[in-house]
């Protein structure tokens, strides 16, 4: 059962540019929502959060979005830089255990 | 280096022998989370773990599998006769401790063990 989803399994943007990464999820019962960054043959490194009593969270370059209603929330990244290609991972939760997405491969173009 | 250690980064195992992945969690935390990331896909939790006791194991697979984490060293993952099916990367999380606050529960990976079974 994929509890949590992010349908598009990449995304190609300019240096520069904003990068918008989506994640939907389906368990109401979630309320704690995280985002992890993964380069190839690293583990998994945590970026932004956002509890469900708020809608947006914003730390640097990177803001985080939350639709209760919808049961969506987006990742932006802006200005997207080169060292931000890599694998990001939407996670959500309503106790201990995280479940994740399969993740969305951002390519950041020179 | 204060992160989440684990060991070893890579493995490869023959059909049918055993399988042992160590973590050491971040100072200061207690509590070690397992997760397994199969190919093509995010990551699934495993096991959940506080010193000396396993709180959550839903995750694992009922045969062959076992995890602990003692009270001196480092939590263990053991896989017994692994199976090629057992090929994927493992990667260990630690946090201070589960708290039911709004602030959630934000878990820090290590690098990840992966295990290549031949």
């Amino acid at each position: 059962d994929q509890q949590v989803k992010q349908n598009s399994p990449s995304l190609s943007v300019q240096e520069g540019r904003i990068s918008i990464l989506n994640c939907d999820y389906t368990n109401s019962m979630f309320d704690y929502f995280l985002w992890y960054k993964k380069y190839p043959a690293e583990g998994p490194t945590f970026l932004i959060s956002i509890s469900s009593i708020k809608d947006k969270n914003e730390d640097g370059r990177f803001t985080v979005f939350l639709n209760k209603s919808a049961k969506h929330l987006s990742l932006h990244i802006v200005p997207s830089q080169p060292g931000d290609s890599a694998v990001y991972f939407c996670a959500a939760s309503a106790d201990y255990k995280l479940s994740f997405g399969a993740g969305t491969t951002v390519t950041v173009r020179a | 280096n204060a992160g989440v250690m684990q060991n070893p980064r890579h493995l490869v195992r023959r059909r049918g022998q055993e399988a042992r992945l160590r973590c050491s969690p971040m100072k200061g935390h207690s509590h070690v989370y397992w997760y397994r990331q199969l190919p093509e896909e995010g990551l699934k939790f495993m096991v959940y773990l506080q010193k000396e006791n396993i709180i959550d194991e839903s995750g694992m697979p009922k045969e062959r599998f076992s995890a602990e984490f003692p009270k001196e060293g480092p939590s263990i993952l053991r896989i017994q006769q692994v199976v090629r099916g057992d090929s994927a990367a493992y990667f260990c999380a630690s946090s201070p401790i589960f708290q039911r606050t709004s602030s959630g529960n934000t878990i820090y990976f290590g690098e990840g063990s992966w295990l290549t079974v031949v």
